[in-house]
């Protein structure tokens, strides 16, 4: 089952802050984030894992609660390249399957 | 290195017409998978594969078949097209040894008439 992303859209003015949650129905193991730009392939953004390590290249942060099985990615002073629709997947016990999120879709205006 | 590479990246089909969505990596990866994307709906699994030989369902499996018969290669057959499945399609693939990041081709735009 997918999990599920809030909020479905945002809008934002370059600058603020943005967050996005991920909530799972299955214990998580991992938590993948993409950013998909319009008519793109997703891009990693960052992998969370079970236990708190992060992985990651890209000056964006994220926190992963296992017991709530849930994940928020966070982006702080949000630039025009942040704009995109982001996806959470989720990684199975083996990790094997990666099941993707509903999606967000960030825009930032100037 | 040219990555994960689908063909073709725009496709129109007549209902029941059948076709195979190629997906190609040169990345030595054993996780493959194939993935629809439709409007409010993100990205979902269709099927997926751990190695040559292995394959197993994702979500929404109905409709399309796939088979591994090498490392480099998982094709996604369509059986008798239907206009559901218009839709945007993603091949992935990821290393093993860990939680490794996903790299996913261009897609795959198909419009079943």
């Amino acid at each position: 089952q997918q999990p599920v992303q809030s909020p479905q859209a945002v809008i934002l003015r370059e600058g603020e802050d943005a967050v996005i949650n991920c909530s799972s129905s299955k214990a998580l193991y991992s938590v993948h984030w993409y950013r998909q730009k319009h008519g793109e392939a997703p891009v990693f953004l960052m992998i969370l894992l079970k236990g708190g390590e992060q992985k990651g290249h890209e000056k964006i942060s994220a926190s992963f609660n296992e017991k709530k099985q849930q994940s928020s990615l966070y982006l702080t002073a949000s630039q025009l390249s942040y704009s995109g629709t982001y996806f959470c997947g989720t990684g199975n016990f083996g990790n094997e399957k990666l099941t993707f999120g509903t999606g967000t879709r960030l825009t930032i205006i100037p | 290195n040219a990555g994960v590479t689908q063909t073709p990246k725009f496709q129109v089909l007549k209902t029941g017409q059948s076709m195979t969505l190629q997906c190609a990596q040169d990345m030595n990866h054993e996780y493959m998978s194939w993935y629809r994307q439709d409007p409010g709906m993100g990205l979902r699994l269709i099927h997926y594969s751990v190695g040559a030989g292995i394959t197993d369902q994702g979500e929404v499996p109905n409709g399309y078949n796939v088979s591994r018969s090498t490392t480099e290669d998982f094709p996604l057959r369509l059986l008798s097209a239907a206009p559901s499945q218009t839709s945007v399609y993603f091949c992935a693939s990821r290393r093993t040894g860990g939680v490794t990041e996903a790299f996913f081709g261009q897609g795959t735009r198909l419009t079943v008439v």
